[in-house]
């Protein structure tokens, strides 16, 4: 089965600073990618995923994740953050589809006004 | 929709008794998951269904139990619980798209603990 590490615990920035999450999969021969943000007291939501195609994926609040086999990464950015992007972020990675799907232990976003 | 509800949102329980973990889905989803979140770990599966009657084990099933009678409801029952069974416990569901994954919808979580 896959395992991923998520290489921060924690990352603070200040507002309007880049930032980067990084994410790094155990290898395979094909993978599915995601990213998903828990905001506090909530469930986990679904930011991005990369299942085929093009290796640069978006999501619609300006997140973009990278998927790098040769690297077996799949970090995630954002050129501009705001103080509503606080929150934690959960890499997951599976090879199989749904049901076989592995979580890293989360990297938590703090972003100082 | 009201999507993934769970309920209760908190509980305590004393070693050796059980519960049940309530959790409802309205979007009609075939698949339905349950995880636990430990500090400062990744979700992890305990078991998941495919559809109603249809249920599997997933990565750390053990103490736990589950049913799914109906699509829209899988409860998650502990049996005799302890101290390791404190998380935080998450529903989820899908539709299955056959694109090989799917969205997950989760629920907002029940925090349990166990003394």
């Amino acid at each position: 089965a896959q395992s991923v590490t998520q290489l921060d615990s924690q990352v603070p920035v200040f507002e309007e600073a880049p930032v980067e999450l990084r994410c790094n999969y155990s290898s395979s021969v094909s993978v599915y990618l995601f990213w998903y943000v828990q905001y506090p007291n909530q469930g986990l939501q679904l930011l991005l995923k990369y299942l085929s195609g093009s290796t640069l994926v978006e999501s619609i609040n300006g997140f973009e994740a990278e998927f790098n086999k040769s690297q077996t990464s799949f970090h995630l950015r954002k050129p501009s953050v705001h103080i509503s992007d606080t929150a934690e972020y959960f890499c997951a990675v599976s090879d199989r589809g749904n049901n076989d799907m592995r979580f890293g232990a989360g990297t938590r976003l703090t972003v100082k006004p | 929709n009201a999507g993934v509800t769970q309920t209760p949102k908190f509980r305590i329980l004393k070693i050796g008794q059980s519960m049940t973990l309530q959790c409802t889905q309205d979007m009609n989803h075939n698949y339905m998951y349950w995880y636990r979140q430990d500090p400062g770990m990744g979700l992890k599966l305990i078991y998941y269904s495919v559809g109603a009657g249809i249920t599997d084990k997933g990565e750390v099933p053990n103490g736990y139990n589950v049913s799914r009678s109906t699509t829209e409801d899988f409860p998650l029952r502990l049996e005799l619980a302890a101290p390791s069974q404190t998380s935080v416990y998450f529903c989820a569901s899908s539709y299955p798209t056959g694109a090989g994954t799917d969205t997950q919808y989760f629920g907002p979580g029940t925090r349990l603990t166990v003394l």
